[in-house]
């Protein structure tokens, strides 16, 4: 089945600073790339997705981008603000199976 | 509010006992799934039913049971609890059955095993 890595586990950054996530899969026919934002107490939210016939996708501050031939897939968050701060998680999904990476707990410190 | 509700949000119970967790999904959402996430660890994928029938089996205990009622609502039972089982359950819901829409997640129930 499918395995997704995350990198870093975690990082600190300084307000205003870029935060870079990335992720690795080991089934080339994963086709749909979502990122989900953890806040303390609550549940993932989606923030962003890709799919597989697309290399880069933005969404104001945020910017996932894929490559597909490496299979890995990252997401860039420009302009770090202090309520970024949360645990991202990365998952790769091929029909019914979603897999999701180790989590990455972003420190943005003001 | 994402529109998946999950109920209760927190319980307290003791090793060797049942409970059952609540989700209903966000309107119009056919698919539920089921995640554990215990102390500073990632999301553990347990099941997914889509449109009452079970779709999906990942790391499910056979202690733990779930189905998916006629009206899309979901029930996570879990049995003979050990002090291991207290986690974070997540209930997510997306449209279809593949998940490739995004999934929404609830506010998740936290669980205490004592």
């Amino acid at each position: 089945g499918e395995n997704v890595e995350q990198h870093p586990s975690t990082l600190s950054v300084q307000e205003g600073d870029s935060a870079v996530i990335k992720c690795t899969y080991s089934d080339s026919a994963s086709n749909y790339f979502p990122w989900y934002k953890q806040e303390l107490g609550k549940g993932p939210q989606l923030i962003i997705d890709i799919r597989s016939n697309v290399g880069e996708k933005k969404d104001q501050r945020i910017a996932v981008t894929l490559n597909k031939t490496a299979k890995h897939f990252s997401l860039h968050i420009t302009e770090t603000q202090p309520e970024d701060s949360a645990v991202y998680f990365c998952a790769a999904s091929i029909a019914d199976d979603m897999r999701f990476g180790a989590g990455t707990r972003l420190t943005v410190k003001p | 509010d994402s529109g998946v509700t999950q109920t209760p949000k927190h319980l307290i119970t003791a090793t060797g006992q049942r409970v059952t967790l609540r989700c209903s999904p966000r309107s119009g959402d056919l698919s539920v799934y089921w995640y554990q996430q215990s102390l500073d660890q990632g999301l553990q994928f347990l099941i997914q039913y889509y449109n009452g029938e079970e779709r999906a089996k990942g790391n499910i205990l056979e202690r733990f049971s779930a189905q998916q009622f006629p009206d899309l609502h979901s029930e996570l039972n879990l049995s003979s609890l050990e002090l291991g089982d207290s986690a974070l359950y997540f209930c997510a819901s997306s449209v279809g059955r593949q998940g490739n829409d995004g999934y929404t997640f609830g506010s998740g129930t936290r669980l205490t095993v004592v």
